[in-house]
């Protein structure tokens, strides 16, 4: 069975300083793992999706995760944030099917 | 491309009413997915349909609901009789062939249900 876990559920940044979103997964198989964004009131839109070929990912707006098998963990990071990035994260886990498992989400606002 | 389209965006309606959700899917894609996000119980797959047929209604929480894809590119989530407890955002999602390849998701339907 398919599972994930972010660790933190708010996380807050001044602008300007690197960001953390730190997430954990437990899966049977190799599996698929992505991050959606959701900022207020819209939609999910994918940020990144790693599905084994390059343990380092990047996605849009300048984020990326990096895939560890040894820790089972997935987390995303930015180098610089902006204010455009508070918004609410989810780290997702397919195994091997269309059936999506999410993470309960991480809330991140950014100080100017 | 115009992504997924969902209507309406929001939808208010006093408790007993019949509520339609309407999704058109990314064009190209066979595989649609109905979700409900609620702060209680996050995101969850209500129904999943592959190439206008459902193959997994598992979610769908009681008689109440029912989705119906008539063609490749209009979906319908029906809730009848609605209820306070509906009240949720709605999701609908797409992807090219089901499986693991990556769901593009609405902007939602916001549902309040009074």
């Amino acid at each position: 069975a398919q599972s994930v876990t972010q660790l933190d559920s708010h996380v807050s940044v001044s602008e300007g300083t690197p960001v953390l979103l730190r997430c954990n997964y437990s899966s049977s198989y190799s599996p698929s793992l992505f991050w959606y964004v959701q900022h207020p009131n819209k939609g999910l839109q994918l940020l990144l999706k790693y599905t084994s070929a390059a343990t380092l990912v990047k996605g849009i707006n300048g984020f990326e995760a990096e895939f560890k098998k040894s820790e089972t963990s997935f987390h995303l990071t930015k180098p610089s944030a902006h204010m455009s990035d508070a918004a609410e994260y989810f780290c997702v886990v397919s195994d091997y099917d269309y059936k999506l498992s999410f993470g309960a989400g991480t809330t991140v606002t950014v100080r100017a | 491309d115009a992504g997924v389209i969902q209507s309406p965006r929001h939808e208010v309606t006093e408790m007993g009413q019949e509520v339609t959700l309407r999704c058109k899917p990314i064009s190209g894609h066979n595989s649609l997915f109905w979700y409900r996000q609620t702060m209680m119980r996050g995101l969850e797959l209500l129904i999943y349909f592959n190439n206008n047929v459902p193959i997994d209604d598992s979610g769908m929480p009681e008689d109440r609901f029912s989705a119906k894809m008539p063609n490749a590119s209009f979906s319908t989530l029906k809730i009848q009789p609605s209820e306070p407890r509906d009240s949720a955002v709605y999701f609908c999602a797409s992807s090219r062939r089901g499986g693991e390849e990556t769901q593009y998701f609405g902007p939602g339907t916001r549902l309040l249900v009074l």
